[in-house]
């Protein structure tokens, strides 16, 4: 079946240094690829989307390009903020539910 | 929009007891998703319905859970008898399937501890 496969976390960062959290997926077809996000004590929510390959979706200074060829939605930021530390979670759309990758915590220090 | 209202936010109860959770969707979606988050299994799809219909149950831990949608604006996902193991956050995601990126919204949580 679909699955989505992220890195380990946590991934610990100074304030300003570059991020990415990688994501790569197992699916037929060519489903729709998401990032959520998800601050202490509060649901997920959606960060980033993309429909379709190559489509590269953005929001809040982070981005994230959809590869067909690699299978692969990593998520990056050129300059992470110490407001950016939470736990963010790639997802695939199947086809009217999503299944969801099992997170990767991002703390930043300043 | 008011967004997906969850209640109650925190329950403390006894093991054994019954719980109730309840969640309304945003207004004009036509799913709705149960997901239960710990440290130890991450977030796991629990049920979904789509027009109120239950649609996947396959997540369903065993029989003490179920969850019913009499209505559009409306679930609840019940736990008889309630046991320590289902100490967790539950969330409510509601969506408006359509064709593309389906994107979900989800409540704050309902954080059950049972003691």
């Amino acid at each position: 079946g679909d699955s989505v496969t992220q890195m380990e976390g946590p991934v610990t960062l100074s304030e300003e240094a570059f991020l990415t959290i990688n994501c790569t997926y197992t699916a037929t077809g060519y489903p729709s690829l998401f990032w959520y996000v998800q601050y202490p004590g509060e649901g997920l929510q959606l960060l980033l989307k993309a429909t379709k390959a190559d489509d590269k979706g953005s929001n809040k200074g982070f981005e994230a390009t959809y590869r067909k060829e690699t299978t692969s939605f990593h998520l990056e930021k050129g300059s992470v903020q110490v407001s950016d530390s939470a736990v963010y979670f790639c997802a695939l759309q199947d086809p009217d539910k999503l299944i969801f990758g099992t997170g990767t915590r991002l703390q930043v220090f300043p | 929009d008011a967004g997906v209202i969850q209640s109650p936010r925190h329950e403390v109860t006894e093991m054994g007891q019954e719980v109730t959770l309840r969640c309304k969707p945003i207004s004009g979606h036509n799913s709705l998703f149960w997901y239960r988050q710990t440290m130890m299994r991450g977030l796991e799809l629990l049920i979904y319905f789509n027009n109120n219909v239950p649609i996947d149950d396959s997540g369903m831990p065993e029989d003490r859970f179920s969850a019913k949608m009499p209505n559009a604006s409306f679930s609840t996902l019940k736990i008889q008898p309630s046991e320590p193991r289902d100490s967790a956050v539950y969330f409510c995601a509601s969506s408006l399937v359509e064709r593309g990126g389906n994107e979900q919204f989800f409540g704050p949580g309902t954080r059950l501890t049972v003691l």
